[in-house]
């Protein structure tokens, strides 16, 4: 699987959008971009995930580029339990294998 | 609430010691994986069970070992526990939308 480069940290006040980006410079053709945040004490959450084509869920909006090589996470209006680390991971989407390889993150807070 | 559940919450062990950790995840997950994330990094990635056998591995010694069983929950044991196993220790099945599905994982502590 392709590796990923995310920022250790990023603040954004609360009520504005959070703008998360990563870089995924070798991704092939095949693999998604997955987006996963974990809240203290608690295990990853699944945010939202693409190939190509930007995504929209209740959650968050995922923004990949046009030659896929870095894609951003926006969460469009941050509250104070948003504050997290959030994880961007690329990876063949295989039915069965749940193999999904973390990095360090993006540590982000939100204040008030 | 996730749908997959972990059991001990917290769990303080001595070196060299076994240890066993228990996951339910939901029913139909027939795919379980167990990731060891230590403090301050990322989960990492131990091993999966499709259909209660083992069928991926990541970078982690034999005396990580799991099993699957059929009403879909699953447990991982760790024999010979040594000061670095201390870690928390995730469970995760697949989610019907392509992603997993986590549980609040077993916080080990070795002595």
């Amino acid at each position: 699987d392709a590796k990923t480069t995310q920022p250790p940290s990023m603040d954004c006040a609360e009520g504005r959008a959070a703008n998360l980006p990563c870089n995924h410079s070798t991704i092939s053709g095949n693999e998604y971009v997955y987006w996963y945040r974990q809240i203290h004490s608690q295990g990853p959450q699944y945010i939202i995930h693409g190939l190509k084509n930007n995504e929209t869920n209740e959650m968050a909006s995922l923004i990949i580029t046009e030659d896929r090589k870095s894609s951003t996470l926006i969460l469009p209006h941050a509250t104070l339990r948003d504050t997290a680390v959030y994880y961007c991971i690329v990876r063949v989407a295989d039915y069965n294998n749940n193999d999904m390889r973390f990095g360090a993150g993006t540590r982000l807070t939100v204040k008030p | 609430e996730t749908g997959v559940t972990q059991s001990p919450t917290h769990l303080i062990k001595t070196r060299g010691q076994q240890v066993t950790l228990r996951c339910s995840s939901q029913s139909g997950h027939n795919t379980v994986s167990w990731y060891q994330q230590a403090l301050g990094q990322g989960p990492q990635f131990i091993f999966q069970y499709y259909r209660e056998e083992e069928n991926g591995r990541g970078n982690f010694p034999p005396r990580f070992s799991g099993l699957q069983f059929p009403n879909y929950s699953s447990e991982l044991n760790v024999n010979a526990l040594e000061l670095d196993d201390s870690a928390l220790y995730l469970c995760a099945s697949r989610h019907p939308s392509w992603g997993y599905t986590f549980g609040s994982g077993t916080r080990l502590t070795v002595v």
